[in-house]
């Protein structure tokens, strides 16, 4: 069965410092999404994605954080001056389309740990 | 705003007997989806099964089926003939058109043990 794919399973990264996220969603899928997961807490929207643009953020999703589809095949999250609050689980999910009957996919999750 | 709430961080079942899992949910639209997700210790997580709020049966899948109540925005999971692998986290999550339009919203999860 397909998955999604997320790279690195593990990022350790020195606060300020820029960090990307590597997602690839489903090949037949058009619509993606970030979640992340702090320790503890609730698994958080951050972001979607169709069409090569972001469909909806959260409160969460500012202007440090960025989403871009490259290359067709890879989605990346990138955070760019990492804060020690941005340690988490991050997980990118994918879907065929956005109804909702259309289950959401997820990937395995990437551990960001910022020092 | 929709909220989703797991008020059992953990459960715990004996191998071969029954589990409900609870979860409660806030929200003004009519129309959503309910889910439960899996993340076993591998991290991946899994759609178990998924309810569509203007169904009044209750969706079953094999050993997992919920107990849909509408009235009183409740969505509890029961896994009968628990096995092993069913440990895991379990989440709950809301969707709609709506507020959430689209995007999951997810509880806090509540960590299933199963004892042999």
């Amino acid at each position: 069965e397909p998955e999604v794919t997320q790279t690195p399973s593990h990022q350790v990264t020195q606060m300020g410092q820029e960090v990307i996220l590597r997602c690839v969603p489903i090949s037949n899928h058009l619509y993606f999404y970030w979640y992340r997961q702090i320790l503890g807490q609730k698994v958080e929207f951050l972001v979607s994605f169709y069409n090569n643009e972001i469909s909806e953020k959260s409160e969460i999703f500012d202007d440090q954080f960025s989403v871009e589809r490259p290359d067709g095949s890879n989605f990346t999250l990138k955070i760019r001056s990492t804060k020690l609050e941005d340690s988490a689980m991050y997980f990118c999910a994918s879907s065929v389309d956005s109804h909702s009957n259309q289950p959401q996919h997820f990937g395995d999750g990437t551990r960001l740990s910022i020092l | 705003a929709q909220t989703v709430t797991q008020s059992q961080p953990e459960m715990s079942v004996q191998e071969a007997e029954t589990v409900t899992l609870s979860c409660t949910y806030d929200t003004s639209e009519s129309d959503y989806y309910l889910f439960w997700y899996k993340q076993p210790p591998s991290r991946q997580m899994i759609l178990v099964i998924r309810q569509e709020a203007y169904k009044q049966q209750n969706a079953t899948e094999n050993r997992f089926s919920v107990n849909f109540q509408k009235a009183a925005k409740s969505f509890s999971l029961k896994i009968s003939d628990s096995q092993l692998g069913d440990a895991a986290m379990y989440f709950c999550a809301y969707t709609d058109y709506g507020g959430s339009q689209g995007n999951l919203i997810f509880g806090k999860g509540t960590k299933l043990s199963v004892k042999p």
